[in-house]
């Protein structure tokens, strides 16, 4: 049990184009979602944080209008990186918790953009 | 500010010898540590919890709040241990978590 998925796994957009990237729990509500970033060989990188019916909370340095967060059920969050820009390549990441397990972080495999 | 150091991105031990992976934080409230592993191509899964105090995959990890330190360690390392280790922290249960660097542990035959 426990299982998040995010779709697609990898993605190639032109730059100045918006893309979306969905991240589930298929077994699970998710009372909580986590977006991460993760650069080649590096660690991971909180971006924000969702909670389902609100607005997501972003961590500093963030652009709230760049990377935009819904979290509109408790089974679905959605990560839109709008006007993408090769530097918005990147290893995307997200995590959720469940109702019956407060403290564990369930990862999806993550989603590969690439910006050309 | 929470902080998580592994000073080591990378340590390589033979098959059947102790390995230890460190990790240090900075938190001045009283923190949630975990460990969590990516074997290659598979997604980031938790490893250990700190107030669990159990032994996963011959695993085990002592919270020393006097020399902030959660290091990692197993007696007797084996190739499937093979992986990326990341050190984590969290204010309280289900908080944001704050991620060490890594560390890529090989275990060579």
């Amino acid at each position: 049990g426990a299982v998040v998925s995010q779709h697609p796994s990898w993605v190639i957009c032109k730059s100045g184009t918006s893309v979306k990237i969905e991240c589930r729990s298929l077994d699970f509500q998710a009372t909580t979602m986590f977006w991460y970033r993760q650069f080649p060989k590096q660690s991971l990188m909180l971006m924000a944080t969702s909670n389902e019916g609100s607005k997501a909370t972003y961590e500093q340095g963030v652009e709230k209008d760049k990377f935009l967060i819904n979290h509109a059920s408790l089974t679905l969050s959605t990560l839109t990186v709008t006007s993408a820009h090769p530097e918005d390549s990147s290893f995307y990441i997200c995590s959720a918790i469940g109702t019956r397990i407060s403290y564990e972080q369930y990862f999806g495999p993550g989603t590969r953009l690439t910006v050309t | 500010a929470q902080r998580v150091t592994q000073p080591e991105k990378l340590l390589s031990v033979f098959k059947g010898a102790p390995v230890e992976l460190k990790c240090n934080y900075s938190y001045s409230g009283s923190p949630e540590l975990f460990w969590y592993v990516q074997y290659s191509r598979q997604r980031l899964q938790l490893l250990l919890r700190h107030i669990s105090r159990e032994s996963i995959k011959g695993f085990t990890a002592d919270l020393n709040k006097g020399e902030t330190s959660f290091h990692l360690k197993k007696p007797f390392a084996q190739e499937e241990d093979s992986a990326m280790y990341y050190c984590a922290l969290g204010a309280a249960s289900g908080s944001r978590l704050t991620f060490g660097e890594g560390t890529q542990l090989t275990v060579n035959p």
